[in-house]
């Protein structure tokens, strides 16, 4: 069945560094690729999105690129800031069963920024 | 544009008793789908409803059923409640179905077993 690995962490880095989250699949089918974010005591809020191979999604500063060659999406931002602390998590959508398909998520990456 | 509701956000029950979760997904949107979010198990995919039909369904036993009215609003139902199922309970709205679409997700119903 489908699946999505990534790094649970935390995470922990200081305000203005690089990040790199992780994010390896494996789908029957030709999936969509997500990264949705949640903060404490709230749902997930969608951050982004690509959904063909080579496209790449973006918002707020985060980008990620749909690699087909080697089923990955990892998550990237440049600078990041206190306010990113949060759980990242990656999943997918598989169209490979015909009509509706849920999320597939990873087990999520838990991101500490401190200043 | 008013998001996702769910209600109630936390809800306290006991073993083998029932359990009636609600969601109103956004304005417009006819497609409702439930995940179930625990620590040990992550997010894992419920159901999904489709103009009041169940378009797909995870890999969960038959103690949990779901429904959707004609409003879009939807209700998921948990019988003989199990220590177990102690989870956060998340409701995403789409526009329509399929693995493109965006999901808006609720804040989700907190559902404790004792």
């Amino acid at each position: 069945g489908d699946s999505v690995t990534q790094m649970e962490g935390p995470v922990t880095l200081s305000e203005e560094a690089f990040l790199t989250i992780n994010c390896t699949y494996t789908a029957t089918g030709y999936p969509s690729l997500f990264w949705y974010v949640q903060y404490p005591g709230e749902g997930l809020q969608l951050l982004l999105k690509a959904t063909k191979a080579d496209d790449k999604g973006s918002n707020k500063g985060f980008e990620a690129t749909y690699r087909k060659e080697t089923t990955s999406f990892h998550l990237e931002k440049g600078s990041v800031q206190v306010s990113d602390s949060a759980v990242y998590f990656c999943a997918l959508s598989d169209s490979s069963g015909g009509g509706a398909d849920g999320l597939t998520f990873g087990k999520g990456t838990h991101l500490i920024i401190q200043p | 544009k008013a998001g996702v509701t769910q209600t109630p956000r936390y809800l306290i029950k006991t073993r083998g008793q029932q359990v009636t979760l609600s969601c109103s997904p956004i304005s417009g949107h006819r497609s409702v789908s439930w995940y179930q979010q625990t620590p040990g198990q992550g997010l894992q995919f419920l159901f999904e409803y489709f103009s009041e039909t169940q378009r797909n369904k995870g890999n969960f036993p038959g103690r949990f059923s779901g429904r959707q009215f004609s409003n879009s609003r939807s209700e998921m139902n948990v019988s003989t409640l199990e220590l177990g199922d102690s989870a956060l309970y998340l409701c995403a709205s789409s526009a329509t179905s399929g693995r493109r679409n965006e999901q808006f997700f609720g804040p989700g119903t907190r559902l404790t077993v004792l």
